[in-house]
């Protein structure tokens, strides 16, 4: 099956420092991928979804002034989380979409101290 | 209401048991469904895509229903390894594509 790398697998990062998470699709190209949120014992929360060459479509109430998505290319989405706080630790999940079969990246454990 | 609904259980079931878990989704529009499985602090996998006509692949059988707007999965012959979260995912129309939806995620349990 198809397959999706996130980078780095956990990070742990100061308060008020910038986090950086990479999702590439390794083995086909995708024209839309997707920023997942996990809190522990929750289910996945979408966060927005990233098209390749335009701007992301963000959910209702995440920020997109700290959550900036880059979809530079088709295999590679980017997620910063600005100014992390520690209410910002999460697992965060990228899919990338491939006829209408999303496959999920491994995630990115957040622990903002 | 929220988009994507399940019972978020746990289910305890015994090994061998036969489980069902539902999930109703609000969208009339929404075109395509899967369940995924998710282990504990790992990434969902695909368990399934859901066909209109329902669709079996070993012990599990997933179904659709477009009337009443909820789909659901049939778990057979439970095994320990069948332990994860279940959880439902639905595809939303919005500005001429589609996001995908998950609902809550339902917990199950097969105890020996």
């Amino acid at each position: 099956g198809a397959v999706v790398s996130q980078h780095p697998s956990w990070v742990i990062c100061k308060s008020g420092t910038s986090v950086k998470i990479e999702c590439r699709s390794l083995d086909f190209q995708a024209t839309t991928m997707f920023w997942y949120r996990q809190f522990p014992k929750q289910s996945l929360m979408l966060m927005a979804t990233s098209n390749e060459g335009s701007k992301a479509t963000y959910e209702q109430g995440v920020e997109k002034d700290k959550f900036l998505i880059n979809h530079a290319s088709l295999t590679l989405s980017t997620l910063t989380v600005t100014s992390a706080h520690p209410e910002d630790s999460s697992f965060y999940i990228c899919s990338a979409l491939s006829s209408y079969e999303q496959y999920f990246g491994p995630g990115t454990r957040l622990t903002v101290t | 209401r929220k988009e994507v609904e399940q019972d978020p259980g746990p289910f305890n079931v015994p090994e061998g048991a036969t489980v069902a878990f539902n999930c109703t989704y609000s969208n009339s529009a929404s075109q395509s469904f899967f369940w995924y499985r998710q282990d504990c602090r790992k990434e969902p996998k695909l368990l399934m895509s859901v066909y209109s006509s329902g669709n079996e692949d070993g012990r599990f059988t997933a179904q659709l229903n477009r009337a009443s707007q909820y789909i659901s999965l049939l778990i057979r012959d439970s095994k320990l390894s069948d332990s994860a979260t279940y959880l439902c995912v639905v595809n939303i129309p919005t500005s001429g594509t589609y996001k995908y939806i998950f609902g809550t995620g339902t917990r199950l349990k097969v105890l020996a």
